[in-house]
């Protein structure tokens, strides 16, 4: 049962334009959501997170946005860089305690169209 | 610069085979994780680890063990390969309380069971 859920698995952006990837979640437990992205052959890095006590975090060109009635968060980028293309994979936890493990969803591909 | 390291960035190992992927980190984590990637599928976690010694099944351990002897290792074996154990496999540390909540991976660990 995928209990984190990317049901684009890949988006083609102009260069210049926003990006937006989205996910979805099912377990009502999740409190606290990540992003990674990931280049080929490399681990992936970390992003950006949000807690469930917000509904809005930003970090340069990057803001997440969590609604936690409707169980969906969105990774915005603006504006795009050729250097965004990578998988992105968002993930959930219960909380952002060091042994509390995370669910990841299946990725995102994003390419940056020059 | 904080460092998650795995032994071997390529395997490739025949049917039957016993598999030690090691992972080292140097940022003093107390937890440590296994995660292995394929495509469609996302990251989906093997085991973790909270302290030494210490173990816990994550969400597909069957034909997995681990080992944590010391606090900055983490190893993953595989006592008997087989081809659907063919995947990226990702190890990963994180600290204790709070922050970002985020997890370091390191550059994984390519394995191809023939």
């Amino acid at each position: 049962d995928q209990q984190v859920k990317q049901n684009s698995p890949s988006l083609s952006v102009q260069e210049g334009r926003i990006s937006i990837l989205n996910c979805d979640y099912t377990n009502s437990m999740f409190d606290y959501f990540l992003w990674y992205k990931k280049y080929p052959a490399e681990g992936p890095t970390f992003l950006i997170s949000i807690s469930s006590i917000k509904d809005k975090n930003e970090d340069g060109r990057f803001t997440v946005f969590l609604n936690k009635s409707a169980k969906h968060l969105s990774l915005h980028i603006v504006p795009s860089q050729p250097g965004d293309s990578a998988v992105y994979f968002c993930a959930a936890s219960a909380s952002n305690f060091g042994n509390e493990k995370l669910t990841f969803g299946t990725g995102t591909r994003l390419t940056i169209i020059p | 610069d904080v460092k998650v390291t795995q032994s071997s960035r390529y395997l490739v190992k025949r049917t039957g085979e016993k598999v030690f992927l090691e992972c080292v980190q140097d940022m003093d984590h107390e937890n440590m994780f296994w995660y292995r990637q394929d495509p469609g599928l996302g990251l989906r976690l093997i085991y973790f680890s909270y302290d030494v010694k210490m173990k816990e099944k994550g969400d597909i351990p069957e034909g997995y063990s681990v080992s944590r002897e010391k606090k900055e290792r983490f190893s993953l074996i595989l006592e008997s390969a087989s081809t659907n154990q063919t995947s990226m496999y990702l190890c990963a540390s994180r600290g204790q309380t709070g922050g970002t909540g985020e997890l370091f991976f390191g550059e994984g660990s390519r394995l191809t069971v023939l």
